[in-house]
């Protein structure tokens, strides 16, 4: 059983672009969280989809974006790329239902902003 | 607000010995808390969680953790390391209700001595 995969695993951009981030969630989960993960910190929420909608946020500005399909497989997508967006990218899922379960997390994907 | 504490950054114990990370939480209702181990390049992977019940929860590679709510504690044990259990580990808060972000710790290295 797949757990999350995160696509790429890797990836540089340069300052200014725009980079879109995917994820696929553990099969029957339905709750995608995304969370940014700088060097030698621990991670920070960014926000959580559940039917294909936004509901909760964390502090992270407009340039932050996301979706989530009817497969419930998700993107985040960070335009306007800053020296400060380059960090691990980790995405988690879980069962609604099932919330004291927890979350299952990916690998993460590396971004480098350069 | 929520938040979580990990008092020690690095940690280094001998191969066999006894281990103890701490983590201190604030959050104004019951909490649901968890210990994620993160490897080198990897994702995060959940050791245990609490959310009531026994306070003494027991956990995967023979780790447990213990709630003590007088002192908003969730402390992470294990009798005997192994050399295998050199990562970074990190302790994490959820809402018992809502949407249950987790807020995380800034996580604690361990190294392990042969």
């Amino acid at each position: 059983d797949a757990g999350v995969t995160q696509s790429p695993t890797h990836l540089i951009k340069t300052r200014g672009q725009q980079v879109t981030l995917r994820c696929s969630p553990k099969s029957g989960h339905d709750t995608v969280s995304w969370y940014q993960q700088a060097l030698g910190q621990g991670p920070q929420f960014i926000f959580q989809y559940y039917e294909e909608e936004e509901r909760q946020r964390g502090n992270f500005p407009d340039r932050f974006s996301g979706h989530q399909f009817p497969n419930y497989s998700s993107e985040l997508n960070v335009n306007a790329l800053l020296l400060g967006d380059s960090a691990l990218y980790l995405c988690a899922s879980r069962f609604e239902d099932r919330a004291v379960n927890g979350y299952t997390f990916g690998s993460g994907t590396r971004l480098t902003v350069v | 607000a929520q938040s979580v504490t990990q008092p020690d950054i690095h940690i280094t114990v001998s191969e066999g010995a006894s281990l103890e990370l701490r983590c201190n939480y604030s959050y104004g209702a019951t909490p649901y808390l968890f210990w994620y181990v993160q490897s080198p390049g990897q994702g995060l992977q959940l050791l245990l969680k609490y959310f009531s019940g026994d306070t003494l929860v027991q956990g995967i590679k023979g780790f447990e953790a213990e709630f003590k709510r007088s002192q908003s504690s969730f402390n992470l044990r294990k009798p005997s390391v192994h050399w295998s259990d050199a990562a970074e580990y990190f302790c994490a808060v959820g809402a018992s209700g809502g949407y249950n972000k987790l807020i995380f710790g800034a996580g604690t290295r361990l190294a392990v001595h042969p």
